[in-house]
């Protein structure tokens, strides 16, 4: 079975502060990948990244930075120096080459509200 | 460009209506999906056209009707529609190169029809 467990519902922070996003995923899949995306109020859903199961670098682009941990199976999102532009809904989803592999499997986001 | 536009915005409709809800995308993809997504919870897949044909229907109601007229467009024909059906309806794409190894495409979304079915 593949799933995919965002286990935060909600956060809170205040601008500037640093805030970590879990995601934990199941799979018996060797070749996956994962996803990352960001739904803020208007609803549009913006990609972030894409990460193969093959690749474990961790990557930064600007404030945001992605940890990959096979290990634990864990592709967790932090945000540094948060901003109130960060408020936001983020999914993590997962992809396989097993079964279906069209569909991507959702968590149930973690909402994150930055307050001024 | 990673641009998929959707109209309208927004659409209020009576359940004895007729809508449509259209998509599109100059990406050059081939793969085009339709989501329907209820608040505080991820997307559903409803449809994926890969190539102008339909091939993943997620037993969507057949009062949803999906349509892809060429590689760019994409509709979804709305008929006789039920309260429950008032969601946020999200169109994406993806590349989609051959038939094997598909699953790391990345979907881009547009920014969705919001749905209010009275």
């Amino acid at each position: 079975a593949q799933k995919v467990t965002q286990a935060q519902t909600e956060i809170s922070v205040v601008e500037k502060e640093d805030v970590t996003l879990d995601c934990v995923y199941e799979t018996r899949d060797t070749t996956y990948y994962l996803f990352w995306y960001k739904q803020p109020p208007s609803g549009e859903l913006v990609f972030l990244i894409r990460r193969n199961s093959f690749d474990e670098q961790n990557e930064i682009s600007g404030r945001y930075s992605w940890n990959f941990q096979k290990s634990t199976s864990s592709f967790n999102f932090t945000i540094t120096a948060s901003q109130v532009v960060d408020s936001a809904v983020y999914f993590c989803a997962l992809s396989a080459n097993g079964g279906n592999n069209r569909k991507l499997i959702w968590g149930l986001g973690t909402s994150l509200a930055v307050n001024p | 460009d990673t641009e998929v536009t959707q109209t309208p915005k927004h659409l209020v409709m009576g359940m004895t209506n007729k809508k449509s809800l259209k998509c599109e995308q100059h990406m050059g993809h081939r793969a085009m999906y339709w989501y329907k997504q209820k608040a505080k919870k991820p997307p559903e897949l409803m449809f994926v056209y890969s190539y102008e044909k339909l091939s993943i229907n997620e037993s969507v109601p057949s009062r949803f009707s999906p349509e892809c007229p060429n590689s760019s467009l994409l509709n979804l024909h709305l008929h006789a529609l039920q309260p429950e059906d008032s969601a946020l309806y999200l169109c994406a794409s993806s590349l989609r190169r051959g038939t094997s190894g598909s699953g790391q495409e990345t979907q881009y979304f547009g920014p969705g029809t919001r749905l209010l079915v009275l």
